[in-house]
């Protein structure tokens, strides 16, 4: 059963350029959240994708945007790039039904370290 | 959204000995999980233990959520539970919150 994969490992990125992140959901979940992790903190919640919509955004600028693909699978794209931009970025998957009460546990891929020089 | 209040911040332990981490939160939560974080970063599952007392060998976790916090006892430690732990808590139709996380050395 595989769990949830991230690529690239490492990216290293100029100041002001473009970046791409990849991440397939484990087996049988349909929803993907993404996470930054600055140094020395928690991760903190950049949005949610689930049928192929952004359902929750956390407090980050219009230059970080998504999507998902139809087999689930997600693209989480900074534009712009500044140096506060390096970091850790972790995605999760969960297997979630919106609205109401929802209980769901998230399962975490190895991240992309990316650093903006 | 929610404040989650990991403490201690620091924790370091002589091999063998048992430990209490506390996650508090701000609000009424229906998710919350324990996650170990490795020296590579990946975040791997202890608990989801919203409510309730789950055991995982000598891992243990209790959630009151009605007095809003969790608690992760780890027993008899070894060199391999260094590292750091984070609680992360959702309300109801919301986002995951995670804390600042618990730095554990364990040494031999």
């Amino acid at each position: 059963d595989a769990g949830v994969t991230q690529s690239p490992t490492h990216l290293i990125k100029t100041r002001g350029q473009q970046v791409t992140l990849r991440c397939s959901p484990k087996s049988g979940h349909d929803t993907v959240s993404w996470y930054q992790q600055a140094l020395g903190q928690g991760p903190q919640f950049i949005f949610q994708y689930y049928e192929e919509e952004e359902r929750q955004r956390g407090n980050f600028p219009d230059r970080f945007s998504g999507h998902q693909f139809p087999n689930y699978s997600s693209e989480l794209n900074v534009n712009a790039l500044l140096l506060g931009d390096s970091a850790l970025y972790l995605c999760a998957s969960s297997s979630y039904r919106w609205g109401g009460r929802s209980s769901y546990e998230q399962y975490f891929g190895p991240g992309t370290r990316l650093t903006v020089t | 959204g929610i404040q989650v209040e990991q403490s201690p911040p620091d924790l370091i332990l002589q091999e063998g000995a048992n430990s209490t981490l506390r996650c508090n939160f701000s609000d009424s939560v229906n998710n919350l999980q324990w996650f170990h974080q490795n020296p590579w970063g990946q975040l791997i599952n202890l608990f989801y233990i919203p409510s309730g007392t789950k055991q995982n060998g000598r891992l243990s976790a209790t959630t009151v959520a009605t007095e809003r916090y969790s608690l992760l006892y780890i027993s008899s430690s070894q060199t391999t539970d260094s590292g750091v732990y984070f609680c992360a808590a959702s309300p109801p139709g919301n986002q995951f919150y995670f804390g600042t996380g618990t730095s554990l050395t364990v040494i031999p």
